[in-house]
């Protein structure tokens, strides 16, 4: 069974630029979940989605956002990158919809994207 | 203060040691989760708990809720056990996570 998979695996943008990153959960799985671990700060919730819809966020400005495509997969947009955005992106996957209360999550590798 | 503190923040041992990495949580939750991470990223998700204690092969994780505390024990460790970490508590359908234990693991 193949597992979480995330797309690109690099992504360098400049500042002010946009970013998308890609998401698929395991088959089977309707929730995903997204993660920032910036360098020095640690892992943060940034965003969960569960049947298309999204049911959290964490503490991130509005200029982060995504959505849940009818095949469960996601994507994660940042708009008008700023430096510190600079980060490993990780999406994970659950095949619950209790979310992390409940659910055992599945990492994908990573995007690590670097804002010049 | 951090909502979820771990420690210690490093730790080496030599191979066949037992390990033991400490959670303390300041906050009600609802679970609490340990994962792995290796060189490069990639995490494992080791262990979901909301009462009681865990055991998977060579690791044990516990948790007391009336003391907001956790553990996760390595019995017998191996070099391949190296890695980080990390103890994150979920509530609220939100995750706040450690800063995670390194551990280094030597022959």
């Amino acid at each position: 069974e193949a597992g979480v998979t995330q797309s690109p695996t690099h992504l360098i943008k400049t500042r002010g630029q946009q970013a998308t990153l890609r998401c698929s959960p395991i088959s089977g799985h309707t929730s995903v979940y997204w993660y920032q671990q910036a360098l020095g700060l640690g892992l943060q919730f940034l965003l969960w989605y569960d049947e298309g819809e999204e049911r959290n966020r964490g503490n991130f400005p509005p200029r982060f956002s995504g959505r849940q495509f009818p095949n469960y997969s996601s994507e994660l947009n940042v708009n008008a990158l700023e430096l510190e955005d600079s980060a490993l992106y990780l999406c994970a996957s659950s095949s619950g919809t209790g979310g992390s209360s409940t659910d055992t999550q599945y990492f994908g590798p990573g995007t690590r994207l670097t804002v010049l | 203060k951090n909502e979820v503190e771990q420690s210690p923040q490093n730790l080496t041992a030599q191979e066949g040691e037992f390990i033991t990495i400490n959670c303390s949580y300041s906050v009600g939750i609802s679970a609490l989760h340990w994962l792995q991470q290796h060189p490069g990223g990639g995490i494992v998700s080791l262990f979901m708990l909301s009462s009681g204690k865990k055991k998977h092969g060579r690791l044990i994780a516990t948790i007391n809720i009336q003391e907001k505390h956790s553990s996760l024990h390595i019995t017998a460790s191996h070099p391949r056990d190296s890695a980080v970490y990390i103890c994150a508590v979920a509530r609220n359908n939100d995750m706040r996570f450690g800063a995670g234990t390194r551990l280094t693991v030597k022959p």
